[in-house]
């Protein structure tokens, strides 16, 4: 089956850092989502993007979807993106999630 | 409108009880979506149903795991006989238009058996 790759796992940054998670995918994929997970375990859609770039305030979203990869662009990062970010791409009828990246944004 | 509505939030059981964790979607959208997380194996899909009707159970762990689609806004997913390894939080979700569709999830359950 496909395999979804993100990275880094783990990610602490000081207040108002900038940082870019990545997700590589290994097949053909006709969806590709972004979600937060927060401290308290709700899932939130971020990103609906099979490909190209979005962008929603201080977040943004690229997809190549030739080269099989994603990113998610946080920019002037701030306490409340705490939490986990997943990627989940849909090959063909559901979403396969990757391992998360756990990001900490530390005051 | 509401979003995904779960019930319990949270659920503790004994070994051996049975487990009914119930969802309801968002009002037109017409897939439904149940997943487990769990440190192990992360965010898996366990079934999805469409217009009621269940397309995909292959991701249910065995026999022991049951879901049911009675109407276009509930569904249960039911867990007889419990086992600790279950312990784990379920999300419900749902979607308009499948996979190829932004994914909205409910707050989850989250199930300790003992």
């Amino acid at each position: 089956g496909i395999q979804v790759e993100q990275s880094p796992p783990d990610l602490i940054l000081q207040e108002g850092a900038n940082s870019t998670l990545r997700c590589n995918f290994s097949d053909s994929v006709n969806n590709l989502q972004w979600f937060h997970q927060n401290p308290w375990g709700q899932l939130i859609n971020l990103f609906y993007i099979p490909s190209g770039t979005k962008q929603n305030g201080r977040l943004s979203a690229t997809t190549v979807a030739t080269e099989r990869y994603s990113l998610l662009y946080i920019s002037s990062s701030q306490t409340t993106d705490s939490g986990v970010y997943f990627c989940a791409v849909e090959p063909g009828g559901k979403l396969i999630f990757g391992q998360g990246t756990e990001l900490s944004v530390k005051p | 409108d509401a979003g995904v509505i779960q019930s319990p939030r949270h659920e503790v059981t004994e070994m051996g009880q049975e487990v009914t964790l119930r969802c309801k979607p968002i009002s037109g959208h017409d897939y439904l979506f149940w997943y487990r997380q769990t440190m192990m194996r992360g965010l898996e899909l366990l079934i999805y149903f469409n217009n009621n009707v269940p397309i995909d159970d292959s991701g249910m762990p065995e026999d022991r795991f049951s879901a049911k689609m009675p109407n276009a806004s509930f569904s249960t997913l039911k867990i007889q006989p419990s086992e600790p390894r279950d312990s784990a939080v379920y999300f419900c979700a749902s979607t308009k238009d499948g996979s190829t569709d932004t994914q909205y999830f409910g707050p989850g359950t989250r199930l300790t058996v003992l």
